[in-house]
Order: C-alpha cells, then sequence, then structure tokens
C-alpha cells in the first residue's frame, strides 16, 4: 500500500532557529513530491520536486529529494511566528491518467515561538 | 483572479441528514478534488472530477457521491451523516498535473 509518513509530528521551536522536516515515501511509480503549508484552512503550494538533488528554494524556505532514500527534506531558516503553521507533504504516484494519485501525509504541525 | 471558493463555510447538520458542499474552481482549471481533513489528519482524498466525470475515487463509502457540471463547478453530496462525518471539507482544483489550489474548506458538524 502506498504511504507517506512525515517526521516529527510536531515541533516547538523559538525565533530565529532553524528547522528540519521529513518526508519519507513508498510508493508505486513516483512521479513527484510535493510540499504544502496549512495555516487555517486551506494548504497552499510550497514546492513540487521531481529531480534527485536539486534544492529548490524560495526565501527561507528551501526543498530538496533524494529518490535514493524515498524521502525529502523541507528546511525553514530564521524561523518567525507566521512560520507556524501545518506543513503538508504530498507524493504523486502511478501510471498515467486515471491511475495517478496524490497520497497525503499527516503533516507536521510547527510552532514558533516569540 | 478569483481563486478556489467554497460553500458554505461552516455547517452543522443532524445524523440521518444529507448535505451538499459547493465549489468553485479556479479560473482556467478543469479538474476537481475533494478532501475530508479531520483534526491533526493530512487531507484524505475522497474523489476527483473531470469532464463531468469521476475520475478517480478515494476509499469512501457510496454515501459520499459528487457531480461537476459544464462550468467545472462541482458539488460535495453525503447522505445518511454519521458522527464520523463531522470534518474539514476541502475542494481543490487543478488544471493538469499534480499542483493543486484549495479552496478556504467547509466545515461541517454532525450532531
Amino acid at each position: 500500500e502506498d504511504k507517506v509518513v512525515q517526521s516529527p509530528l510536531s515541533l516547538v521551536v523559538h525565533e530565529g532557529d532553524t528547522v528540519t522536516l521529513n518526508c519519507s515515501y513508498e510508493v508505486t511509480n513516483f512521479r513527484s513530491l510535493l510540499w504544502y503549508k496549512q495555516e487555517k484552512k486551506a494548504p497552499t503550494f510550497l514546492f513540487m520536486l521531481t529531480s534527485s538533488g536539486i534544492e529548490k528554494k524560495s526565501g527561507r524556505l528551501s526543498s530538496i529529494l533524494d529518490k535514493k532514500e524515498l524521502s525529502s527534506i523541507l528546511n525553514i531558516t530564521a524561523t518567525q511566528t507566521g512560520d507556524s503553521a501545518i506543513y503538508l507533504c504530498a507524493v504523486e504516484a502511478g501510471w498515467a491518467g486515471n491511475n495517478r494519485k496524490l497520497i497525503w501525509g499527516l503533516g507536521t504541525s510547527l510552532a514558533v515561538n516569540p | 483572479d478569483a481563486g478556489v471558493t467554497q460553500s458554505p463555510t461552516h455547517l452543522i447538520k443532524t445524523r440521518g441528514q444529507q448535505v451538499t458542499l459547493r465549489c468553485s474552481p479556479k479560473s482556467g482549471h478543469d479538474t476537481v478534488s475533494w478532501y475530508q481533513q479531520a483534526l491533526g489528519q493530512g487531507p484524505q482524498f475522497i474523489f476527483q472530477y473531470y469532464e463531468e466525470e469521476e475520475r478517480q475515487r478515494g476509499n469512501f463509502p457510496d454515501r459520499f457521491s459528487g457531480h461537476q457540471f459544464p462550468n467545472y463547478s462541482s458539488e460535495l453530496n453525503v447522505n445518511a451523516l454519521l458522527l464520523g462525518d463531522s470534518a474539514l471539507y476541502l475542494c481543490a482544483s487543478s488544471l493538469w498535473g499534480p499542483e493543486q489550489y484549495f479552496g478556504p474548506g467547509t466545515r461541517l458538524t454532525v450532531t
């Protein structure tokens, strides 16, 4: 059965700390891995990763995929209270057409204290 | 450019009742997916609609049904509501590829 596991499930840090969130997967025919940030309601898209070893960066956030280890990390440097959210990882898997699907992890709940 | 919109925002229903949730996709998007998210959980895929047909379905009972209209908007219907159906229901739209844009969700409470 396809699965996506995120760790840790929750994390509390102080402003200015650097955090690393993990996402590992076991799926049939991996296609891409996506990171989302969910604050109050709607998850918002952060990154999509398809190639191993290529870092994607947006401001203080960065992410990289390791297809050999079947995992990805999301780094947040110099954290701010506005980074407090649930970070979701989703993996697109399956064959062409109707068999493609997104499998979601449970998320990592990050709390950044001032 | 309007993003994904959902209605209503909140809803309270009684066990056994039926409910209809609505979603309008982001402009230009033709695919709509519905998710159920319980507190502390990641989104659980219910189904996806494309060209007015259900293209994929997650592991949800037949009490959950949907529809997509020619303008790509969509409805999620849940019959014979159970207490366990209480959750945030998210609609997401996409054009092609896995990147999805989410609406604000409908919070359903079943009492």
